[in-house]
């Protein structure tokens, strides 16, 4: 079953916010290989963390990733206009399962 | 520059089967796996089917949903990856999504092409 993310959060800008993501020992507890990517509608996913908290070449230092057991977490701080989108965590479940992705949760600015 | 370009979605009747193709440049392909991922209309994302890079035998795997239906395949002549989809049917309507998986994410996407299964 999919990664369990709340279904939407919001915040003004310069705000910071966390986005959870809840798994179980068999993905998010025994891997470190947690991503999370940013969802424009109409637009190609973005991968914005990896590994759970390492940040690809060209995104923002407002975005960090951290893992505590079964959970992963999502923080973007410093809250832009241009950061409303919709944010997916996925985990690494094994060679039998391959991925897991969260349910997606909607992030608005107000 | 990575480019991953989709195409072959449309209007197909249930039961019907499409063939979908991701046309890669920018890197060198078959040095990746590669990887289909969907979004269904108001859903969030499901991965769909996944190949290993050649080197590791350029084995398939694919997500329950589809197992036994969908067939995922790779020429590294051509860069492309591919995507052969079988007894369609309406909860396979989606954009479908090609990605790159270099070992621990998807880090390149294509734009996607969209699939609707209806009569």
């Amino acid at each position: 079953s999919a990664l369990t993310q709340p279904a939407s959060v919001s915040g003004s800008p310069g705000q910071s916010i966390t986005i959870s993501c809840t798994g179980t020992t068999s993905d998010v507890g025994s891997y470190n290989l947690v991503s999370w990517y940013q969802h424009h509608p109409g637009k190609a996913p973005k991968f914005i963390i990896f590994d759970v908290n390492k940040r690809p070449s060209g995104v923002s230092n407002r975005f960090s990733g951290s893992k505590s057991g079964n959970t992963a977490t999502l923080t973007i701080s410093g809250l832009q206009a241009e950061d409303e989108a919709d944010y997916y965590c996925c985990s690494y479940a094994g060679s039998d399962n391959f991925v897991l992705f969260g349910g997606g949760t909607k992030l608005t600015v107000l | 520059e990575v480019q991953l370009v989709e195409s072959g979605g449309g209007l197909v009747q249930p039961g019907r089967s499409l063939r979908l193709s991701c046309t890669a440049s920018g890197f060198p392909f078959g040095d990746y796996a590669m990887t289909w991922v969907r979004q269904a209309p108001g859903k969030g994302l499901e991965w769909v089917a996944f190949i290993k890079r050649k080197m590791y035998g350029g084995t398939p795997q694919y997500a329950a949903s589809v197992e036994g239906r969908f067939a995922i395949s790779r020429d590294d002549s051509k860069s492309i990856a591919y995507l052969q989809m079988n007894s369609l049917d309406a909860e396979d309507t989606a954009v479908y999504y090609c990605a790159r998986w270099p070992g621990d994410a998807f880090d390149f996407w294509g734009q996607g092409t969209m699939v609707t299964v209806s009569s």
